[in-house]
């Protein structure tokens, strides 16, 4: 079934670890994306690719790094977590800048 | 700044029709999208107007005004799987989505 695939699908971390949450699409989308959604906010973006190759920090870039080797994958790292990185974090895609998003099913992240 | 308000909670009854809200300014204007998130889960497309007007998709409408910077989504005869978050987000001229922080719609019997 085509589609965006998230992992973990939860984790729980401690403060100071490493993390990388995976994201992988078969739809071969140029763009892809990561929100983190936290209670009573918006979905804010952390780092978008247009395509691949390229990358660009979005609103809440800080503590996150993101790479775009190929048109499927967009892994997002946190180098080194904190609790205020507890969140649940999305992965999405489209085919073009206009497109509507399509959202993997969400990774949640408790940094304790 | 941009911004995208919409109302934080709404009820209403199964069967109904509820209207719900969005008023938007962004930094230019690409287009207005709905996205449906049921708890727990991914949110889900649900329509993108750019042009004034309505579009109707089945029970669900979607109506834009640009130079009110309003917009509002239209759910008919509502059913129990309707209760969900409702986002929308509006396209600057970079192309950069706006999110607002959605609207709870809880459906009651």
């Amino acid at each position: 079934i085509a589609g965006i695939t998230q992992a973990p699908t939860s984790q729980i971390l401690a403060a100071g670890r490493r993390m990388t949450l995976r994201c992988t699409q078969d739809m071969r989308h140029n763009a892809m994306y990561w929100y983190r959604q936290d209670l009573g906010l918006g979905l804010r973006l952390i780092h978008y690719s247009n395509t691949a190759g390229t990358t660009g920090k979005g609103e809440v870039p800080d503590g996150y790094s993101v790479s775009r080797a190929n048109t499927d994958d967009f892994p997002l790292t946190l180098a080194s977590a904190v609790p205020s990185q507890t969140s649940v974090y999305f992965c999405a895609s489209s085919d073009n800048s206009e497109g509507p998003l399509h959202f993997g099913n969400g990774t949640r992240l408790t940094v304790t | 700044g941009q911004n995208i308000d919409q109302p934080t909670e709404m009820t209403a009854t199964e069967g109904a029709i509820v209207q719900i809200n969005c008023t938007y300014q962004t930094s230019g204007f690409n287009g207005l999208f709905w996205y449906q998130q049921h708890a727990g889960e991914a949110p889900t497309f649900l329509s993108y107007n750019v042009l004034d007007g309505l579009e109707e998709k089945g029970r669900f409408s979607s109506f834009l005004s640009r130079s009110k910077g309003y917009s509002y989504l239209l759910l008919k005869e509502l059913q129990m799987k309707d209760s969900a978050s409702y986002l929308c987000a509006g396209l600057d001229s970079n192309y950069q989505l706006i999110w607002g922080a959605g609207t709870k719609l809880i459906i009651k019997p």
